[in-house]
């Protein structure tokens, strides 16, 4: 398997733009999550799915961000509008089981200017 | 709130040391796992420890676990260069896991 995929790598944008990152999990995985990484705040977790269906989206910062899982191999995670304060690296990880560990993906990085 | 926090921030070393890093997290657990990421990568998975284990080995990785204390350490043996990376606690009680700020190594050769 080659592992969670991202994309795109890099993204650079301009304030107000629709943003969308994309993610392919492993395959079998049942379990896909979301984090953002920056300096002052570390590492987040966004939202998580479970089959499919989003179990906890508590982490999702405000309406502007969105997310889905319209199948066992594909997410998506959504920011419209985006600003400066979005910037940051968004992960993407799966799981076989919820409490295994987690692959990641190697991340999108995100600037808006 | 953070679940897991590590301490020190940052650790220099010199190559052939052992490095210690510590994480405490705030509540009851199922697990902890630790987890490395190089400068620009994503993080990568490097041992789990239930909350009934106290002790877990694994090459040159050493975990204890102490639920009374609500803290786990992570010790490295003979550190090498290629050691060099930030390293992160995660601490579960359910499904979700909640990651801390991490512990930056620099090992010197």
């Amino acid at each position: 398997d080659a592992g969670v995929i991202q994309s795109p790598r890099h993204e650079v944008t301009e304030m107000g733009q629709e943003v969308t990152l994309r993610c392919k999990p492993i395959s079998g995985h049942d379990y896909l999550f979301w984090y953002r990484q920056t300096m002052m705040r570390g590492l987040e977790l966004l939202i998580y799915f479970n089959n499919n269906v989003p179990i906890d989206d508590s982490g999702m910062p405000e309406d502007r961000f969105s997310a889905k899982m319209p199948n066992a191999s594909f997410s998506t995670l959504k920011i419209q509008p985006s600003e400066p304060r979005d910037s940051a690296v968004y992960f993407c990880a799966s799981s076989l089981r919820g409490v295994d560990e987690q692959y990641f993906g190697p991340g999108t990085r995100l600037t808006v200017t | 709130s953070q679940q897991g926090e590590e301490d020190p921030q940052a650790l220099s070393i010199q190559e052939g040391e052992n490095a210690t890093m510590n994480c405490s997290y705030k509540t009851s657990i199922n697990n902890l796992q630790w987890y490395r990421q190089n400068s620009g990568r994503g993080l990568v998975h490097l041992i789990l420890i239930r909350s009934n284990e106290r002790e877990k080995h694994s090459g040159r990785l050493r975990v204890t676990l102490d639920t009374s204390k609500k803290s786990s350490s992570l010790l490295i043996t003979a550190s090498r260069a290629a050691d060099t990376a930030s390293y992160f606690c995660a601490a579960s009680g359910t499904y979700k896991y909640i990651f801390g700020t991490g512990t930056r190594l620099k090992v010197l050769a």
